[in-house]
């Protein structure tokens, strides 16, 4: 089946910092990637969606300077959380599919992000 | 907009009985839809998914329904296990513009079996 990895697994950061997460297909190449994030108890809410080689789509009230998103190769695509706060600290998922195609997308194992 | 939802949030079964867990959709041009188990601190996994040609699909110990009429999908497992125990979310493929696609999850559902 395809493996999506992300790294890391878990990072602490101070305030005003920033830290980055990727997110790695391993077994297929990637067109697409998505960003979540997900709080204590709730469902996932999609924050941005990935297009290799493009600028990454934003879902309304997601600000595109906190959370910068690179998708530089079809493997490859990284979150960056710029100076960031305690409210920022969350649970982020990326997932990934094959293409522009209405199929299954495959997730990454997620990043619990806390600052401090 | 529209959404997906889910209406039971939490669920408890004893082992071996039979789970259900509902969902209702409402974007009626969906097409395919899945259903992901999570469980705590780890990201989704794949169980099952369905396309709107069909009504019904099998798995391993799982079967989706999909009925398109009153826009309700639901997850039966049969024979709920411990290590069934998890957060189930259904989602929905939705066209975000062009060939693209994006999933939209709803509000999950916690299952708890009880041995």
């Amino acid at each position: 089946g395809a493996v999506v990895s992300q790294h890391p697994s878990r990072v602490i950061c101070k305030s005003g910092t920033s830290v980055k997460i990727e997110c790695r297909s391993l077994d297929f190449q990637a067109t697409t990637m998505f960003w979540y994030r997900q709080f204590p108890k709730q469902s996932l809410m999609l924050m941005a969606t990935s297009n290799e080689g493009s600028k990454a789509t934003y879902e309304q009230g997601v600000e595109k300077d906190k959370f910068l998103i690179n998708h530089a190769s079809l493997t490859l695509s990284t979150l960056t959380v710029t100076s960031a706060h305690p409210e920022d600290s969350s649970f982020y998922i990326c997932s990934a599919s094959r293409g522009n195609e209405n199929t299954e997308a495959f997730f990454g194992q997620g990043t619990r992000l806390t600052v401090v | 907009g529209e959404s997906v939802g889910l209406h039971l949030p939490t669920l408890s079964v004893q082992e071996g009985d039979n789970s259900i867990i509902n969902c209702a959709y409402s974007n009626s041009a969906s097409d395919y839809f899945i259903w992901y188990k999570q469980e705590s601190g780890k990201g989704p996994q794949f169980i099952i998914d369905i396309r709107s040609n069909m009504d019904k699909r099998q798995g391993q110990r799982v079967t989706v329904l999909l009925n398109k009429t009153v826009k309700h999908l639901s997850l039966q497992i049969a024979a709920t296990q411990p290590g069934d125990s998890a957060v189930y979310f259904c989602a929905e493929n939705t066209n975000s513009g062009g060939s693209n696609y994006k999933l939209t999850f709803g509000k999950g559902t916690l299952l708890t079996v009880n041995p």
